[in-house]
């Protein structure tokens, strides 16, 4: 069965700080993965996806993520936290549909 | 990109009545689209994959006769919430993508209230 796995549900870093977000999955074969973030009562905004091909793939607003086949995972990561980056941040899996993890709330301290 | 709408953004309705929410894709055809729920501070889950032209499939524990999906057209489904009630009141969103597979372009969101 498929299924994503967010294992911190709130991460608290410093802004300038560096930020890893971590997400494992499990599928059938390699599904398409995707990053999103969600600001308070708002909708989802895609910051990257993998599809094939690199396995370090670059995104929007600075983030990138490492598909790492053998860990089934593709964390997300930015070298330089901004206090405008704190959200909720959604790993998503899937080919024709898309199922999310749980999310990471992100915390950025002044 | 693709765009996905929404509406209405929110809505508010009294306990007992049922709510219509549409979703649209504004510049592609989308044979399938996706509706997802989402409670405050939750993750979304899929409730239900709908179908252009034929039945919707739900995800185990949605219940097709309370969340009514209707995909009439390439670029338009609606989900009707019928007989709302408090625990009905959520956060809705819809999806869609131009072919199988790749990315799904997601909607708004629709957020239902129920008194």
């Amino acid at each position: 069965a498929q299924s994503v796995t967010q294992p911190d549900i709130h991460i608290t870093v410093s802004e300038g700080a560096s930020l890893e977000l971590r997400c494992n999955y499990s599928y059938g074969a390699t599904p398409y993965l995707f990053w999103y973030v969600q600001s308070p009562g708002q909708g989802l905004q895609l910051l990257l996806k993998y599809f094939s091909g690199d396995t370090l793939v670059q995104g929007i607003k600075g983030f990138e993520a490492e598909f790492k086949r053998s860990q089934s995972s593709f964390n997300l990561r930015k070298p330089s936290v901004h206090w405008s980056d704190a959200a909720e941040y959604f790993c998503a899996v899937g080919y024709n549909d898309m199922r999310f993890g749980a999310g990471t709330r992100l915390t950025v301290k002044p | 990109g693709a765009v996905v709408s929404q509406h209405p953004s929110r809505v508010i309705c009294k306990s007992g009545t049922s709510v219509k929410i549409e979703c649209r894709s504004l510049d592609f055809q989308a044979t399938t689209m996706f509706w997802y729920r989402q409670f405050p501070k939750q993750s979304l889950m899929l409730m239900a994959t709908s179908n252009e032209g034929s039945k919707a499939t739900y995800e185990q524990g949605v219940e097709k006769d309370k969340f009514l999906i209707n995909h009439a057209s390439l670029t338009l489904s609606t989900l009707t919430v019928t007989s709302a009630h408090p625990e009905d009141s959520s956060f809705y969103i819809c999806s869609a993508r131009p072919g199988v597979g790749g990315e799904l372009f997601f909607g708004e969101g629709s957020r239902l209230t129920v008194l």
